[in-house]
């Protein structure tokens, strides 16, 4: 069974602070790795897409990648209360098919 | 306006009465799919489909249908209802491997 593991939470940080997000996975073949936000009776939106071992920033967001570890991250700079979400990591591997698994998510607050 | 429509967005029905919930995207995406959400689980997929008659379970297919007769429509067949497919469902869609998702807005299924 391939898994997505995620720290449930709840991660309470202060608002301005560094929220750090971390997330594993099992299947070895996973090739692309996304970070998506979901406020509380939404949907999902994108975040963050990383495909390569190493950072990629996007404004106040980074992601992480570690394929030898099989680990993402994500780091949100300067947090705002706005941030305060659930933050769903997802994985999707091209070997056996194109499913995605994602985690079961890592609810944020942040605090003014 | 790019997006990914669902209907309906609320459903209230009794055990094994048929029903369907559409999915419609105008993006032209190739891939489309369906997950489910539940609390404490994240959100598990049923069904996804690569394009026009191309379609594959996901992890959670049991008790589900699909199709893919067009690339804009992917509707979610429930043949015979049961209560543990009491949920909130997502229809996703993205363009070409990377997969990024864009989600609809759910659909909250109750099933008595």
């Amino acid at each position: 069974q391939k898994e997505v593991e995620q720290n449930s939470g709840p991660l309470s940080v202060p608002e301005g602070a560094i929220a750090s997000l971390n997330c594993t996975y099992s299947d070895r073949g996973s090739q692309s790795f996304f970070w998506y936000r979901q406020y509380s009776g939404k949907s999902p939106e994108l975040i963050m897409s990383i495909y390569s071992n190493g950072d990629k920033e996007d404004g106040r967001f980074t992601a992480q990648l570690n394929k030898a570890s099989q680990y993402v991250s994500l780091l949100i700079r300067d947090s705002q209360p706005s941030d305060s979400a659930t933050y769903l990591c997802a994985v999707m591997a091209y070997t056996g098919g194109f499913k995605t698994i994602f985690g079961a998510g890592t609810r944020l607050f942040v605090k003014a | 306006e790019a997006q990914v429509t669902q209907n309906p967005r609320y459903l209230i029905t009794v055990t094994g009465k048929k029903l369907t919930v559409t999915c419609s995207q105008n993006m032209n995406h190739e891939y489309m799919s369906w997950y489910r959400q539940d609390p404490g689980l994240g959100l598990r997929q049923i069904y996804y489909s690569m394009n026009v008659e191309v379609t594959d379970k996901g992890d959670v297919p049991e008790g589900y249908k699909v199709s893919r007769k067009e690339k804009r429509n992917f509707p979610l067949i429930l043949e015979s209802p049961s209560p543990n497919q009491t949920s909130l469902y997502f229809c996703a869609s993205a363009q070409g491997a990377k997969n990024i998702q864009y989600f609809g807005a759910g659909t909250r299924l109750s099933v008595l």
